[in-house]
């Protein structure tokens, strides 16, 4: 285990699909975030997650969206009925208290 | 929203010159990280200093801090084409036992050969 990884690495879809991307933070980890980036822009913070816990999520996301991680291991990002304004970076991050190590992101592109 | 600007937002040098990109941000911080990103790419964490620092270095890179300005810099020095990449500086928000990384806008670093 020597990363983080996102599955799948590019997405395209129809307005109105879901979607639904998967990460894999370090094992040793008990925090995992994702963050969006749109181009040209710094990402911004999504949802925090300790260990199953989801502790704060952000005005971003809205009802649209939803994340998980079940077993307090891997966790997922959801898009429903996805707009062209969802079309950005999707990035996952795990930390253990201080340090964060990110996936290379899911690029999503809404067509 | 961004916690603050990065200047320039685009810069391009060529091979062996010194790069320096700016921070400004508008909260007080714990401390201020940066990081860097290759195109289409995850972020890697290059640099950590703490509120009570003023200066570090690592390699290449120098970064300083200045908290009454708000301020940061990120100094690179003996560029390589290989540093050609985006460069976001981001400070710290702590949340439920957590730290929430807010993010400039960054810089867009080319490396001429």
């Amino acid at each position: 285990d020597t990363g983080v990884s996102q599955d799948p690495r590019h997405k395209i879809t129809k307005r109105g699909q879901n979607v639904t991307f998967r990460c894999d933070p370090i094992s040793e980890h008990n925090r995992l975030y994702w963050y969006r980036q749109t181009l040209g822009q710094g990402p911004e913070f999504l949802t925090y997650f300790q260990n199953e816990a989801q502790l704060e999520k952000s005005r971003l996301l809205s009802d649209r969206f939803s994340a998980e991680r079940p077993k307090g291991s891997f966790s997922t990002l959801e898009i429903q009925r996805t707009e062209q304004g969802d079309s950005a970076m999707y990035l996952c991050a795990s930390s253990p208290l201080v340090g964060y190590t990110f996936g290379s992101g899911t690029r999503l592109t809404v067509v | 929203s961004q916690q603050g600007e990065e200047d320039p937002q685009a810069l391009s040098i060529q091979e062996g010159e010194n790069a320096t990109m700016n921070c400004s941000y508008k909260t007080s911080i714990n401390n201020l990280q940066w990081y860097r990103q290759n195109s289409g790419r995850g972020l890697v964490h290059l640099i950590l200093i703490r509120s009570n620092e003023r200066e570090k270095h690592s390699g290449r890179l120098r970064v300083t801090l200045d908290t009454s300005k708000k301020s940061s810099s990120l100094l690179i020095t003996a560029s390589r084409a290989a540093d050609t990449a985006s460069y976001f500086c981001a400070t710290v928000i702590l949340i439920q036992g957590a730290q929430k990384l807010v993010f400039g806008q960054g810089t867009r670093l080319t490396i001429n050969p």
